[in-house]
């Protein structure tokens, strides 16, 4: 069974900056390596945003335009685990962040909690 | 940036009764990179829908997609207990952002 399970989340002063974690288990008929990634965030008492996704192999990468240019997603296929380094944060990016596979996800994380407050 | 918009945004049923869900997108998204997802209160997000209309595995078949273009519907046939919840639908065909919609609640009328 597929397992994703995120970690660093934490409460950070704006401008701060935090990196999540995501590590991956239970791939068995295909590895890490072949699933596209995504971080998928939703604000208190909101809707779901995708942040970002990153191919595979690593070489394609995107980002939603409330983030790009602050967040950087990357990925250790020898450690199945994909990161999300957020720079330059906002009130705004307060949200629990899911880590998914696809776009298409049918693997979803637990989520952890990013709060962006004095 | 295809903005997907979904109705209602409350759908009050009853158990028993059949509801339907709207998606529209702004320009027309290919079916094949069209999913349904269900969100429970304090719980991730599941995979419902793929492909417009393919079932995730294990989600129950009173579950249906349909729809092409810019028109897509997921629907119940009969609401369950358990199917009260928010429900969202995402597209992830052509280039990036792959965008959700602002979700419907169903909940208990």
């Amino acid at each position: 069974e597929v397992q994703l399970l995120e970690s660093g989340g934490g409460l950070v002063q704006p401008g701060g900056s935090l990196r999540l974690s995501c590590a991956a288990s239970g791939f068995t008929f295909r590895s890490f390596t072949n699933y596209a990634m995504s971080w998928v965030r939703q604000a208190p008492g909101k809707g779901l945003e995708w942040v970002s996704g990153i191919s595979g192999s690593g070489s394609k990468i995107h980002y939603a335009d409330s983030v790009k240019g602050r967040f950087t997603i990357s990925r250790d296929n020898s450690k199945n685990t994909l990161y999300l380094q957020m720079n330059s944060l906002r009130a705004e990016d307060t949200a629990v962040y899911y880590c998914a596979n696809g776009p298409g996800h049918d693997y979803w994380g637990q989520g952890t909690l990013v709060t962006v407050s004095s | 940036e295809i903005v997907l918009t979904q109705s209602p945004v409350i759908l009050s049923s009853a158990p028993g009764e059949r509801a339907t869900l709207s998606c529209r997108a702004s320009q027309s998204v290919s079916s094949t990179y069209l999913a349904w997802y269900q969100q429970k209160a304090g719980q991730a997000p599941r995979l419902l829908m793929y492909s417009a209309s393919s079932r995730a595995a294990g989600v129950p078949d009173r579950f249906s997609g349909s729809g092409s273009g810019t028109d897509f519907t997921l629907t119940i046939s009969r609401l369950e207990p358990e199917d009260f919840a928010v429900y969202y639908c995402q597209q992830y065909g052509g280039s990036p952002p792959f965008t959700f919609g602002p979700g419907t609640k169903v909940d208990i009328k």
